[in-house]
């Protein structure tokens, strides 16, 4: 088992660029979130996927796009980058339940200029 | 709506010394607690998880954890520190109640240094 892959593990971009992060997860897992994380912030939700073509908003949604065709894969879209959204974002999934423990890939550092 | 607060921003602890990083919540309904660590430029990592049952949770490394409700709290605990528990501690909650129950709620984290 791979667990929860995220490509790419660093990024910069000029503002106004779009890209996609990529997270995979290999556990058959239907819960799958993207967080961000900014130094004093801790982590918080952007959105999350209850299963393949569930998607729904979390605490700041705002600038960023997710779709989820398969169990597998969640991507998360940066339509127009902005510097705001300079961060490090992890990708987690669990299986379905509210007591289920979250696993996270190993983050992707973005750097928008 | 739920929430999670990690009074302290930095723990400094001696190596062998007993350690405690702090953590209390606020819940609608039953809580479901999670401790994380993060060691440098790496994913976070589970180290326990209070569901229900025995207010004192054992997890991975030596931790341990004591769910309190009447103090709303989930103080992450081990009785020797090492260097090697040098990291960044993240807790989390999530609500049994409520439209947002699959959303997990983080704390700000604690960074906790093991001075040899």
């Amino acid at each position: 088992n791979a667990g929860v892959t995220q490509t790419p593990k660093f990024q910069v971009l000029k503002t106004g660029q779009s890209m996609t992060l990529q997270c995979a997860q290999d556990m058959n897992h239907e819960y799958m979130s993207w967080y961000r994380q900014d130094p004093g912030m801790g982590l918080r939700l952007i959105h999350y996927s209850v299963g393949a073509g569930i998607t729904d908003q979390g605490e700041v949604p705002n600038g960023y796009n997710v779709s989820r065709s398969t169990t597998e894969d969640f991507p998360l879209r940066l339509l127009s980058a902005a510097p705001s959204q300079t961060s490090v974002y992890f990708c987690a999934s669990s299986s379905r339940g509210v007591f289920e423990t979250q696993y996270f890939g190993p983050g992707t550092r973005l750097l928008v200029l | 709506a739920q929430s999670v607060a990690q009074p302290e921003d930095q723990v400094n602890v001696a190596e062998g010394n007993p350690l405690t990083v702090k953590c209390t919540y606020s819940v609608s309904g039953n809580p479901y607690l999670f401790w994380y660590v993060q060691y440098p430029n790496r994913g976070l990592q589970f180290l326990l998880k209070y569901i229900t049952g025995d207010n004192l949770v054992k997890g991975s490394y030596g931790f341990e954890a004591e769910f309190n409700k009447s103090q709303t709290s989930f103080h992450l605990k081990k009785p020797s520190a090492l260097v090697s528990d040098s990291a960044l501690y993240f807790c989390a909650v999530r609500d049994s109640q409520g439209a947002g129950s699959y959303q997990l709620t983080f704390g700000k984290g604690t960074k906790l240094s093991v001075i040899p």
